[in-house]
């Protein structure tokens, strides 16, 4: 059973638009969420995070919101860049199962265009 | 400071092979964890260390063999390469708390 679900395998957007990926999750003990950006032939590298006393998070022009009743996270993208056409995982831990063991979402590959 | 270091970067293996994917790390983390990456499923976390000596399953741990005998280096072992263990291997190493994972490069295998 996928415990993280990310229902859109594809999104393409404009650029300078809003990109909004979409992530679903159905283990209620999971407590911290993160999103991964991967290009191709490298691995993942971190881009933002958010714990579940939060409903939301900013770093620049990225923004993850939570909705834990929902059991729903979407990470926000103003404005997309075409250096942000990457695949975005999410992922989610909880502190019982152990913090450091992430639960990965399939992807959404995003594509930027000019 | 080369952070998190996977060799080989690709790698062709005959059923039934064994061989062993490095990872090595200069970042002084505890955890260690490798994931594979397959088309559609994500990353899956095949097995994890919390530090030298201390190692334990992930979610699709069978036909694999980890070990960590120093802060730096957790090997993963294919005892006997199968056709279903073709996929990208990931090597990821953290801190703790909830600083996340720093991700190699990887590793992609084929297995014929």
């Amino acid at each position: 059973d996928q415990q993280v679900k990310q229902n859109s395998p594809s999104l393409s957007v404009q650029e300078g638009r809003i990109s909004i990926l979409n992530c679903d999750y159905t283990n209620s003990m999971f407590d911290y969420f993160l999103w991964y950006k991967k290009y191709p032939a490298e691995g993942p590298t971190f881009l933002i995070s958010i714990s579940s006393i939060k409903d939301k998070n900013e770093d620049g022009r990225f923004t993850v919101f939570l909705n834990k009743s929902a059991k729903h996270l979407s990470l926000h993208i103003v404005p997309s860049q075409p250096g942000d056409s990457a695949v975005y995982f999410c992922a989610a831990s909880s502190r019982d199962q152990g913090a450091q063991k992430l639960v990965f979402g399939q992807g959404t590959r995003l594509t930027i265009n000019p | 400071n080369a952070g998190v270091t996977q060799t080989p970067k690709f790698q062709v293996l005959k059923t039934g092979q064994s061989m062993t994917l490095q990872c090595a790390q200069d970042m002084n983390h505890e955890y260690m964890s490798w994931y594979r990456q397959d088309p559609g499923m994500g990353l899956r976390l095949i097995h994890y260390s919390v530090g030298a000596g201390i190692t334990d399953q992930g979610e699709v741990p069978n036909g694999y063999n980890v070990s960590r005998s120093t802060t730096e280096d957790f090997p993963l072992r294919l005892l006997s390469a199968a056709p279903s263990q073709t996929s990208v291997y990931f090597c990821a190493t953290s801190r703790g708390g909830n600083y996340g994972y720093t991700f190699g490069s990887g590793t992609r295998l084929t297995v014929v």
